[in-house]
């Protein structure tokens, strides 16, 4: 079973500002299968990429995801007020057929 | 685009099972997309308990294979979880979604689920 580590558990930044978050594999994955969710206190999950780099529908162009093998990375390029959440990569495995969640980063208005 | 919506009971005794249902609106449940049940314990991250397809297919978290079960009925349009022999653990919110091509795209609001007696 493939295990998500994201980096930082908590980050601290200001509107107008860069957000870089880490999602790396235990192993390396195909990045077909990997995802990005946006979750909101008291709201489910929002799926904002998906095979790694593809936005889904709506999604604004600031929000742009990449990497391969085991490493990954969500950039935020200018933060809004509306994008302080917690983040989530997932990855889809084949054997056995089962979605895994990283722990989640926490991005916060500093 | 499809609406999902979730509804059961919010409470549920030690040792019993939680069942939660699905209700789907906006498309029909007999697609292409597989089915999914998503659930994350307050303050806690999320976890993928299983997915069903048609009714004919299911995928299980193994962690959870053992006492769960995922159905669909198709003259509803929804599709539902059964959790047994449940404990304090499995208190959390529980989500519904679509699940399809490695992506959970299509999110109920999530139900909170409470195992106390």
């Amino acid at each position: 079973e493939i295990v998500l580590t994201q980096s930082p558990g908590t980050l601290s930044l200001s509107p107008g500002e860069r957000a870089t978050l880490s999602c790396r594999a235990s192993q390396s994955v195909t990045s077909t299968y990997l995802a990005w969710y946006q979750q909101k206190p008291g709201q489910a999950p929002r799926l904002l990429i998906y095979g790694a780099s593809s936005r889904a529908t709506g999604i604004p162009d600031r929000f742009s995801g990449s990497g391969s093998g085991t490493d990954f990375t969500l950039t935020i390029s200018r933060l809004e007020p509306e994008d302080f959440a917690v983040y989530y990569c997932q990855h889809y495995g084949r054997s056995p057929p089962m979605y895994t969640f990283g722990q989640g980063t926490k991005l916060e208005i500093k | 685009q499809v609406q999902l919506q979730e509804s059961g009971p919010g409470l549920v005794k030690p040792s019993g099972t939680l069942s939660l249902t699905c209700a789907v609106s906006g498309g029909s449940i007999s697609t292409s997309h597989w089915w999914s049940w998503v659930r994350q314990p307050p303050g806690k991250g999320l976890e993928w308990i299983g997915e069903v397809y048609l009714g004919e297919n299911n995928n299980y978290n193994p962690s959870l294979k053992t006492r769960v079960t995922i159905s669909i009925d198709k003259s509803k349009n929804q599709f539902s979880l059964k959790l047994s022999s449940v404990t304090a653990a499995d208190t959390a919110v529980y989500y519904c979604a679509t699940s399809r091509l490695y992506m959970l795209e299509h999110w109920g609001q999530g139900t909170l689920v409470t195992v106390s007696s």
